[in-house]
């Protein structure tokens, strides 16, 4: 499985653009980029997930770059709801793919009031 | 969005006994469940996978005599841990993709499991 590079943490102030990177540089050209993010002793949840192209969604933006070996996920204000885990995970797609995905170490993004 | 449900949410057991835990899928079918591990400030560790009718995929490293999973429908799967010790004290959380659409997979709220 392709490998995903995180900061260990990350902070931020509240209202405030948070910028998480990720690097991929082993990604193939049939890996998607999905971010996910866990909230303190629940289960994961999904956020987003790109191919090639930018995507945005009602919790986030994800901002792909132009050779898919880095992505970034934008949180555009952040709240003291968005502390978290946040995971970026590739996930191959394809006929004959089980869909599992392997989870690196995240990124623990701190938000101050 | 789609929800999966997992039961109980903490359990607490005697060592040597064995504790069942339940992954459902609520609003949607799923062929494929997955089945995760979480130590104390640690990342998630796929443990298995299980697909409905048939027997599941362990990860390298897992002993599928310790860890019984069955995924006897569409919408539920199954995790017993047998004869717990205290170092299977963990959080365990199931997963399901729903089959039909979409491409994420969504999570149980995880189950708390404590071994004394």
């Amino acid at each position: 499985d392709a490998k995903t590079t995180q900061p260990n943490s990350m902070e931020s102030n509240e209202e405030e653009p948070v910028h998480l990177p990720c690097n991929h540089s082993t990604i193939s050209g049939t890996d998607y980029i999905h971010w996910y993010r866990q909230l303190p002793s629940q289960g994961p949840e999904y956020v987003i997930h790109g191919l090639t192209s930018n995507v945005n969604n009602r919790m986030a933006s994800l901002a792909i770059a132009e050779d898919r070996k880095s992505s970034t996920l934008i949180l555009h204000r952040a709240t003291l709801r968005d502390a978290a885990v946040y995971y970026c995970i590739l996930r191959p797609h394809g006929s004959g793919n089980t869909g599992k995905l392997i989870f690196g170490q995240g990124t623990t993004l701190q938000v101050k009031p | 969005g789609a929800v999966v449900s997992q039961h109980p949410s903490r359990v607490i057991c005697k060592s040597g006994t064995s504790v069942k835990i339940e992954c459902r899928s609520l609003d949607f079918q799923a062929t494929t469940m997955f089945w995760y591990r979480q130590f104390p400030k640690q990342s998630l560790m796929l443990m298995a996978t299980s697909n409905e009718g048939s027997k599941a995929t362990y990860e390298q490293g897992v002993e599928k005599d310790k860890f019984l999973i069955n995924h006897a429908s569409l919408t539920l799967s199954t995790l017993t841990v047998t004869s717990a010790h205290p170092e299977d004290s963990s959080f365990y959380i199931c997963s399901a993709r729903d089959r039909g659409v979409g491409t994420e997979a969504f999570f149980g709220q995880g189950t708390r499991l404590t071994v004394v």
